[in-house]
């Protein structure tokens, strides 16, 4: 399969304790953003890479969390001492940008975060 | 926060009408692009529509754009069973850099 694809799809942890998600975008892309999704809500931008480099945060994403892309290929993302409003899909796309052209992102399924 | 809201919240139909959900924005975009996510599953890129163009088909797909109003429309045809899923508008808006924002979406049940 040569899709995006994130692990772990679940992830159930205790408030105050830190989790990781990784994701795989697609071999040749080089962009790679991370969403986070509540129920009944539309994904809301966090962050995105173009190959290793971080390019933009949003306000959304707290002090607590952190992403990397060491190598330009993978990405992971960190959660610090996790609250309960952190309970949510994680979403990582990727997409290939070339000069000029509309950028679509490909989506993986999602890690599901629940914090007790 | 969300820069597009899909119209209707929940749409229900019988299979082979035809379904029309909207999407309103609120910024000048490069383009508008809309996704299918099915129950707890990633988002499915459908169709993009670049901001100089309003009207693009795909299959049973039509979407039309109308910049002037900020909106956009997703026309699914002959609807089927498999059809049911959220629908989300999703806008990359000018001078954002590369920031996408996604709509609330529109529930769509299509009743076999």
């Amino acid at each position: 399969d040569t899709g995006v694809s994130q692990d772990p799809r679940h992830k159930i942890t205790k408030r105050g304790q830190n989790v990781t998600f990784r994701c795989d975008p697609i071999s040749e892309h080089n962009r790679l953003y991370w969403y986070r999704q509540t129920l009944g809500q539309g994904p809301e931008f966090l962050t995105y890479f173009q190959n290793e480099a971080q390019l933009e945060k949003s306000r959304l994403l707290s002090d607590r969390f952190s992403a990397e892309r060491p190598k330009g290929s993978f990405s992971t993302l960190e959660i610090q001492r996790t609250e309960q409003g952190d309970s949510a899909m994680y979403l990582c796309a990727s997409s290939l940008r070339t000069s000029g052209a509309a950028d679509t992102q490909y989506f993986g399924p999602g890690t599901r975060l629940t914090v007790l | 926060s969300q820069q597009g809201e899909e119209d209707p919240q929940a749409l229900s139909i019988q299979e082979g009408e035809n379904a029309t959900m909207n999407c309103s924005y609120k910024t000048s975009i490069n383009n508008l692009q809309w996704y299918r996510q099915n129950s707890g599953r990633g988002l499915v890129h459908l169709i993009l529509i670049r901001s100089n163009e309003r009207e693009k088909h795909s299959g049973r797909l039509r979407v039309t754009l109308d910049t002037s109003k900020k909106s956009s429309s997703l026309l699914i045809t002959a609807s089927r069973a498999a059809d049911t899923a959220s629908y989300f508008c999703a806008t990359d808006a000018l001078g954002t850099g590369n920031q996408f924002y996604f709509g609330t979406g529109t529930s769509l049940t299509v009743i076999p």
